[in-house]
């Protein structure tokens, strides 16, 4: 059946540092959407992507859609504290239900 | 605007006992109805959805049941856990906007099963 895969599955990095989570779906994607969950939290809905080769902003957050619309990343900018959590990326099937990955956990070192 | 709640936020159960999982919906109506489970430090595993009143689609067979009783109510039931149903359960709504479709989460419920 469709899979969305994501990595890596954990990230350590210093505060101030880039990170980087990628997404790949096994077909093409109507959209594709991305969460963040806070340590002990829910999800929460970042964005949404939905033209191939879509670039979108949100601060020091990048996020892209591939041109095939089989692919997406999410890149932070000079991590801080406030970033931590578990970042996911979904994308829907054929019956419009989301198909998630597996979460991209980033972790501060102290 | 719309709310989601969840309850009980914290649910210890013995093994062999039974379970019921509230999750109610405002500010929306005919919303899609979903119940995932994740277990700590894992991925979302989605269990149930809801398109509308009395109608489930399961994803995962288990132990576990949901039901739609009214619009924006989703219950998710057990009749005797197991200890691997301990986790993290999550309910969220999404409607059909354009082609958006985002979900929303409720606060979720840990359940630990004993």
């Amino acid at each position: 059946g469709q899979q969305v895969m994501q990595i890596p599955q954990y990230q350590h990095v210093q505060e101030g540092e880039d990170f980087t989570t990628y997404c790949n779906s096994s077909t093409t994607l109507s959209n594709i959407q991305w969460y963040k969950q806070r340590p002990g939290g829910h999800p929460v809905f970042l964005i949404q992507l939905v033209k191939s080769g879509e670039v979108k902003k949100q601060k020091r957050l990048t996020f892209q859609f591939g041109e095939a619309k089989k692919n997406s990343s999410l890149h932070i900018t000079a991590t801080q504290t406030t970033d931590v959590g578990t970042y996911f990326c979904a994308g829907p099937d054929s019956n419009y239900q989301l198909i998630w990955g597996a979460g991209t956990k980033l972790i501060i070192k102290p | 605007s719309q709310t989601i709640h969840q309850w009980p936020a914290t649910l210890v159960q013995p093994v062999g006992s039974p379970l019921s999982l509230e999750c109610t919906v405002e500010g929306t109506s005919n919303p899609n109805l979903y119940w995932y489970r994740q277990a700590a430090g894992r991925g979302l595993q989605l269990l149930f959805y809801s398109v509308g009143i009395g109608q489930i689609s399961s994803e995962v067979p288990q132990n576990l049941s949901a039901s739609r009783p009214q619009d924006r109510q989703f219950i998710l039931s057990s009749k005797k856990l197991l200890l691997s149903d301990s986790g993290f359960y999550l309910c969220a709504w999404s409607v059909w906007r354009d082609r958006y479709n985002e979900q929303f989460f409720g606060p979720g419920t840990r359940l630990t099963v004993l």
